[in-house]
């Protein structure tokens, strides 16, 4: 059975950074790309950005090009998405899921909270 | 960026009613290698999102065949033929062929 687990929800304060995580199972992990998905509270998704876990090759959104960093551990099938300096605005549920042009399965969402 | 404009973004429906959300986008989704990847995806209220449809009309295993997907080109249609109360929650469109990747806004199906 294919799943995304997701780590749990993180809060931090403006500055601080972060780096959460989407450990794939049941799967070739380093055959399929893994993409992350933004939700701010009440609003839609937003696509993020991608990595293939098997060559590391990443690519991002203009949007977020920059404010993120996507990142994989093949060995440990695990992809990584992760801030130097969290901003208040950052607050949100982070999705991670499988595929390139399309997502076929989805982790359970991590959410994070920024607040002084 | 590929716009993608999804229509209404409310959509109150009867039980056993039918529905349609439209999605329109603002380049031709036809890929150079021929297909063209538009996927629906439902995401019910509390949960992660689900993908319904993918490459514009195929089915995902486990999804009734209420829903169906339609469409070419930029113009493409969600159908769900007798909307059930599971059916309640926000559905959204995504392009799969340009970079990069982007969803429509999402449409709020509730039951009225």
């Amino acid at each position: 059975e294919v799943q995304l687990v997701q780590s749990g929800a993180e809060v931090k304060k403006p500055g601080e950074s972060l780096k959460i995580s989407c450990k794939g199972s049941g799967y070739s992990f380093t055959s399929y790309w893994v993409g992350w998905v933004r939700q701010m509270p009440g609003k839609g998704l937003e696509w993020m950005g991608i990595i293939y876990p098997g060559d590391s090759n990443t690519r991002y959104s203009p949007s977020f090009q920059g404010q993120v960093t996507i990142s994989a551990d093949k060995s440990i099938s695990t992809a990584y998405l992760q801030w130097s300096s969290l901003k208040a605005s950052d607050t949100a549920m982070y999705y991670c899921a499988r595929g390139s042009s399309s997502f076929d399965y989805w982790g359970q969402g991590t959410l994070v909270t920024v607040s002084s | 960026d590929v716009v993608m404009t999804q229509s209404p973004l409310s959509l109150p429906v009867t039980l056993g009613q039918p529905a349609s959300i439209s999605c329109t986008s603002s380049q031709s989704l036809v890929h150079s290698d021929g297909n063209t990847y538009l996927s629906w995806f439902q995401q019910r209220p509390g949960q992660s999102p689900r993908r319904l449809i993918y490459k514009v009309s195929n089915r995902d295993s486990g999804v009734p065949d209420r829903f169906s997907g339609s469409g070419s080109g930029t113009d493409f249609t969600l159908k769900i033929s007798r909307v059930e109360a599971e059916d309640v929650g926000v559905y959204y469109c995504m392009q799969g062929t340009h970079w990069p990747r982007t969803f429509g806004q999402g449409t709020k199906l509730e039951i009225k």
